[in-house]
């Protein structure tokens, strides 16, 4: 049980245009979801905090214009990063928490590359 | 708020040698205490977890960590390692109580390399 998945696992995109990850919970109701940043060879960052039904909490620094947040339903929350540069280049995590649950479950990460 | 420092950026070691990963937090309230295991171009799995009880806890595959409420530490150690082991693990505390949110604050990552 409490798996997660993210969609898509790698993306390619041209600078300025937009991409979206999707992140579900495939066997729980997910209140929470979490996205991280992590680039290589550092520890996750963590980007921000979403309750489904109402907006996302941003962490200090996190331009939320331009990284996008819905979590729409209790199973999938996405991020869409617009305008994308070079320097959004990242490996991008979810994971997701019950509402009863203490721990958060990861999903297997998303790796943007903007050329 | 609270950090957490994991002390050894890169750990290597032979196969069948035993291993501890170093971490130690800060907070001003208790906290749960959580370590991560992330394989190359994975996301994170959760390898074990102190939530209350017993400060000894282990996981399934032969880890095992103990929370030392007085030296704020929560070490993992292994006593044989396999070549499967190489990985990055990850101390993390969440803050204990409804209002102190669901959070997790990670370190810094400890890259485990583990040679024949």
């Amino acid at each position: 049980g409490a798996v997660v998945s993210q969609h898509p696992s790698r993306v390619i995109c041209k600078s300025g245009t937009s991409v979206k990850i999707e992140c579900r919970s495939l066997d729980f109701q997910a209140t929470t979801m979490f996205w991280y940043r992590q680039f290589p060879k550092q520890s996750l960052m963590l980007m921000a905090t979403s309750n489904e039904g109402s907006k996302a909490t941003y962490e200090q620094g996190v331009e939320k214009d331009k990284f996008l947040i819905n979590h729409a339903s209790l199973t999938l929350s996405t991020l869409t990063v617009t305008s994308a540069h070079p320097e959004d280049s990242s490996f991008y995590i979810c994971s997701a928490r019950s509402r009863t649950g203490n721990e958060q479950y990861f999903g297997p990460g998303t790796r943007l590359t903007v050329t | 708020a609270q950090s957490v420092t994991q002390l050894d950026s890169q750990v290597p070691v032979f196969e069948e040698a035993p291993v501890e990963l170093r971490c130690n937090y800060s907070s001003s309230v208790s906290v749960y205490l959580f370590w991560y295991v992330q394989y190359p171009n994975q996301g994170l799995q959760l390898l074990l977890k102190y939530l209350s009880g017993s400060t000894l806890v282990k996981s399934i595959n032969g880890f095992e960590a103990e929370f030392n409420k007085s030296q704020t530490s929560f070490h993992l150690r292994k006593p044989s390692v396999h070549i499967s082991d190489t990985a990055e693990y990850f101390c993390a505390v969440k803050r204990i109580g409804v209002a102190a949110g669901n959070k997790l604050t990670f370190g810094g990552g400890t890259r485990v390399l583990v040679k024949p």
